[in-house]
């Protein structure tokens, strides 16, 4: 597709339950990152990679969060027992290369809401 | 850490107002700049960059910001709004040798008719 896909857009999950958030970045961008957006906040950095190298993990909340990009294209974003504080939009955003200058696509989002 | 600051949270303008919306970072240092724009059921979008060169950056839909070192801001601006520019915009930040992006709380906007 023409843009950064993410899966699914709702969620709605029991607290405890685990969920598994899916992004397509766009086709040969090498960087792709995972931003959470709380509810009247700007969105927050979670991780980063570049390829399938997870080179920046220092946003993620707690050893609940997982992200992987097994073969440096679709990544998912994996939250075990979620709680009601993971309620949240969580954004994908790609980029074609690594370095400084170049631009962040971001996808629409899945919205998380832990009941 | 870095930590960008966006001072209106709302503005409400006529149409063919004026719109200078205010963004400031913390750290020093070499940085790169953006405005993103969120438009209501969309994903953001970007505005403008300003990564080095004339600190006056022009971007689309007639939106510009200008980078003051001096000041640690980088703020938007656009002479004359337009119903269709109701939106929320985020500042944000990127410091030299890091990839993230770090945002402002976002200021969201609305024109009315």
């Amino acid at each position: 597709g023409a843009g950064v896909s993410q899966s699914p857009r709702y969620k709605v999950a029991k607290r405890g339950q685990d969920v598994a958030l899916r992004c397509d970045p766009i086709s040969g961008h090498v960087s792709l990152f995972w931003y959470q957006q709380a509810l009247g906040q700007g969105p927050e950095f979670l991780t980063y990679f570049q390829n399938e190298a997870q080179l920046d993990k220092s946003g993620l909340p707690s050893d609940r969060f997982f992200a992987e990009r097994p073969e440096g294209s679709v990544s998912t974003l994996k939250i075990q027992r979620t709680q009601q504080e993971d309620s949240a939009v969580y954004l994908c955003a790609s980029s074609l290369f690594n370095t400084m200058n170049t631009e962040a696509f971001f996808g629409q989002g899945t919205r998380l809401t832990v009941v | 850490a870095q930590s960008v600051s966006q001072h209106n949270h709302h503005v409400i303008l006529s149409e063919a107002a004026s719109l200078e919306l205010g963004c400031n970072y913390s750290y020093g240092g070499t940085v790169n700049l953006f405005w993103y724009v969120q438009y209501p059921g969309q994903h953001l979008q970007l505005l403008l960059k300003y990564f080095s060169g004339d600190p006056l950056v022009k971007g689309i839909k007639g939106f510009e910001a200008e980078f003051i070192k001096s000041k640690f801001s980088f703020n938007l601006r656009k002479p004359s709004v337009q119903w269709s520019d109701t939106a929320e915009y985020f500042c944000a930040v990127m410091n030299t040798g890091f990839q993230k992006l770090v945002f402002g709380t976002g200021t969201r906007l609305l024109v009315s008719p």
